[in-house]
């Protein structure tokens, strides 16, 4: 498979802890993206860290990349129930031109 | 607003049917995809197109078609050659450029069959 491998599967933190999930790939790419699911709906784009790009910030959103290592990760500071949800990874490996999705990891905060 | 509109939400088929899941955008978007998520699983690409009357297979095009006559628009027809088709199915899109695989989704339609 050219699919990003997610780990944990599953987390469950308390409210005000921070949640580290990591995403590991196959082949070289341009960039990783990761998307966050609310549970029924559909994906929605968090954040993008190009190949180039060792570590992002956005808002409560840590990423960092490791190309050597092929591998992320995505660090959401001080946890709210409302971040609850299933968190993906994708890029787009080579010789591919469409985004491939990792199985995720959920995500559960518990107030 | 802008984003993508998929219907219907939920849809019960019976076997040996044929059902179409609509989508549309109003982004202005030149590529829309179709993928299928099956419980505790990541996302599969269906059918994806890049620009209006051409389309590409996916990973498992197998049972399914599209048609793309206009730009808003990329309807999935699940056919009744389709062995396991209850799923949930999202429709996405994305712009061309540097990073045209930065994908908006719709809320997704969730199909099952009786």
């Amino acid at each position: 498979s050219q699919q990003g491998e997610e780990d944990p599967q599953a987390l469950s933190i308390q409210e005000g802890e921070n949640a580290t999930m990591n995403c590991s790939y196959k082949t070289s790419i341009n960039n990783l993206q990761w998307y966050r699911q609310n549970s029924g709906r559909g994906l929605v784009h968090l954040i993008l860290i190009r190949s180039n790009e060792r570590e992002k910030h956005s808002g409560r959103l840590r990423v960092t990349l490791d190309t050597s290592k092929k591998s992320s990760s995505l660090l959401i500071t001080a946890s709210r129930a409302a971040d609850t949800a299933s968190y993906f990874c994708a890029n787009v490996p080579a010789g591919y031109s469409t985004l491939t999705f990792g199985k995720g990891t959920m995500l559960l905060v518990s107030p | 607003d802008g984003g993508i509109t998929q219907s219907p939400k939920y849809l019960f088929r019976k076997e040996g049917q044929n059902v179409t899941l609509s989508c549309e955008q109003n982004l202005n978007h030149d590529a829309m995809y179709w993928y299928r998520q099956d419980p505790g699983q990541g996302l599969r690409l269906i059918y994806y197109s890049q620009i209006v009357n051409d389309f590409q297979k996916g990973d498992i095009a197998e049972g399914y078609s599209v048609s793309r006559e206009k730009k808003e628009s990329f309807p999935l027809t699940v056919t009744s050659a389709q062995k396991n088709p209850t799923a949930f199915y999202l429709c996405a899109s994305s712009m061309q450029g540097y990073e045209a695989n930065v994908l908006t989704f719709g809320a997704g339609s969730r199909l099952t069959v009786l």
